[in-house]
């Protein structure tokens, strides 16, 4: 079975501009987390999604954003960005609903750089 | 709260065992992970641990609860180079996200 993937892998933005990731979850699993990672604040957590809806949002400003089609892929969205957006972005994908047995299974991350 | 806190740092020899400590906050917590990372990658899942239970083995890996302490432990056994990675234990909070240490950064030198 194909692990979670995510593209594009890398990507160079400037101040200003918004960008679009996407996260496709293993075949299966209807739920999306997403996190980020920073040498400076480690691995925070951003939103979760299920069936399309957006259940849980971490401490992120509205800058950030992002959705979940009916196939359960994701996107996640910055906008405006700033040179502290520049971080690896994983994304999570788990079987159920959420909750402490449904094991999260991470994809390789897109790393955001801007300048 | 949401800081699990774990070393930094790991210099291990090849062959040798690592032991990896972890302090996680939420006493509630019901599942606890480990997960590796190498350079450039994204998080594997190594192991996890229910909370009812004190200690859990996989192959060269063991985890070690004490839930009265909130402290967590892995140990690889016969550590090899392959095993030189950023590890992180992680909690669950509020029963959909995962809350996680800073990571320890394990070395294997021959």
């Amino acid at each position: 079975k194909a692990g979670v993937t995510q593209t594009p892998r890398y990507l160079i933005k400037t101040r200003g501009q918004q960008v679009t990731l996407s996260c496709s979850p293993i075949s299966g699993h209807r739920s999306v987390s997403w996190y980020q990672q920073t040498p400076g604040q480690g691995l925070q957590f951003l939103f979760e999604y299920f069936s399309e809806t957006q259940r849980n949002k971490g401490n992120f400003p509205g800058r950030f954003s992002g959705r979940q089609f009916s196939n359960s892929r994701s996107e996640m969205n910055v906008s405006t960005l700033e040179l502290g957006d520049s971080a690896l972005y994983l994304c999570a994908s788990s079987r159920l609903a959420g909750g402490p047995g449904d094991t999260q299974y991470f994809g390789p991350g897109t790393r955001l750089t801007v300048l | 709260g949401e800081d699990v806190e774990q070393s930094l740092f790991l210099s291990v020899r090849e062959g040798d065992s690592s032991v990896i400590n972890c302090t996680y906050t939420d006493s509630s917590s019901t599942y606890l992970y480990w997960y590796k990372q190498e350079p450039g990658a994204g998080l594997q899942l190594l192991t996890y641990i229910f909370s009812n239970m004190d200690m859990k083995q996989d192959q060269r890996l063991t985890v070690l609860l004490n839930k009265k302490d909130k402290h967590l432990s892995l140990r690889i056994a016969d550590t090899q180079t392959g095993d030189s990675a950023i590890y992180f234990c992680a909690e669950t909070v509020d029963d959909y996200k995962l809350s996680f240490g800073a990571g320890t950064t394990v070395t294997v030198r021959a």
